[in-house]
């Protein structure tokens, strides 16, 4: 089945550390994009990348990287920059078409600073 | 600047009624717009969209309307029931099917009692 697969489900972070974020995607979207979600402040845009090799900061891009070397992959780094990384993550993804349903999401990662 | 605003963070209903979630944006180049749901721990599934040619888009039990002078746009689920009870997010963007990002509302929990 194809699908967005994001791993770890849970991730634990000491402080000053940098953590990385999978997230693997078989539909063949161009498009890939992370979010960040806190209670009461719905989904925020960190990073996106519409082709490989190309990505851009979405609304709160400080303290955090990626990388596009391959069309089904966009991992996330979280940096020991982000002053308050604890959060749930989510990744998604899509490609125009005339069904466009919007973005596919993966199940999230929730990343504890401890 | 929020540009998408859920100003209910929540909303309690009895099963069999309907349920009236809303959505207000600002950003007049908003042309798409979508409504997904989610569940804790999980990824948000895409539930129904509209686009601003239109100002409403039925699905089964839901239907979305849009009021695009007053820049407002609800979702309405007739029967509620209880596995309704969600997160619902609101989204928009601008630029039809292409690819712009999405920009989400803050979500409204739904709590559908039986």
């Amino acid at each position: 089945d194809g699908g967005i697969t994001q791993s770890p489900k849970y991730l634990f972070r000491k402080e000053g550390q940098n953590v990385t974020l999978s997230c693997e995607q078989n539909l063949n979207h161009d498009a890939m994009y992370w979010y960040r979600q806190d209670p009461g402040q719905g989904l925020r845009l960190i990073y996106y990348s519409q082709i490989v090799n190309d990505f851009q900061k979405g609304d709160i891009a400080e303290g955090y990287s990626v990388s596009r070397e391959k069309k089904e992959s966009f991992p996330l780094t979280v940096t020991s920059a982000q002053k308050n990384p604890t959060a749930f993550y989510l990744c998604a993804s899509h490609s125009p078409g005339h069904n466009y349903y919007g973005y596919t999401f993966g199940s999230g990662t929730r990343l504890t600073v401890v | 600047d929020q540009q998408v605003k859920q100003n209910s963070p929540s909303l309690s209903v009895q099963e069999g009624r309907i349920s009236i979630l809303n959505c207000d944006y600002t950003n007049s180049m908003f042309d798409y717009f979508l409504w997904y749901k989610k569940y804790p721990a999980e990824g948000p599934t895409f539930l129904i969209s509209i686009s601003s040619i239109k100002d409403k888009n039925e699905d089964g039990r839901f239907t979305v309307f849009l009021n695009k002078s007053a820049k407002h746009l609800s979702l309405h689920i007739v029967p509620s029931q209880p596995g309704d009870s969600a997160v619902y997010f609101c989204a928009a963007q601008a630029g039809g099917t292409s690819y712009g990002k999405l920009t989400f509302g803050q979500g409204t929990i739904l709590t559908v009692h039986p």
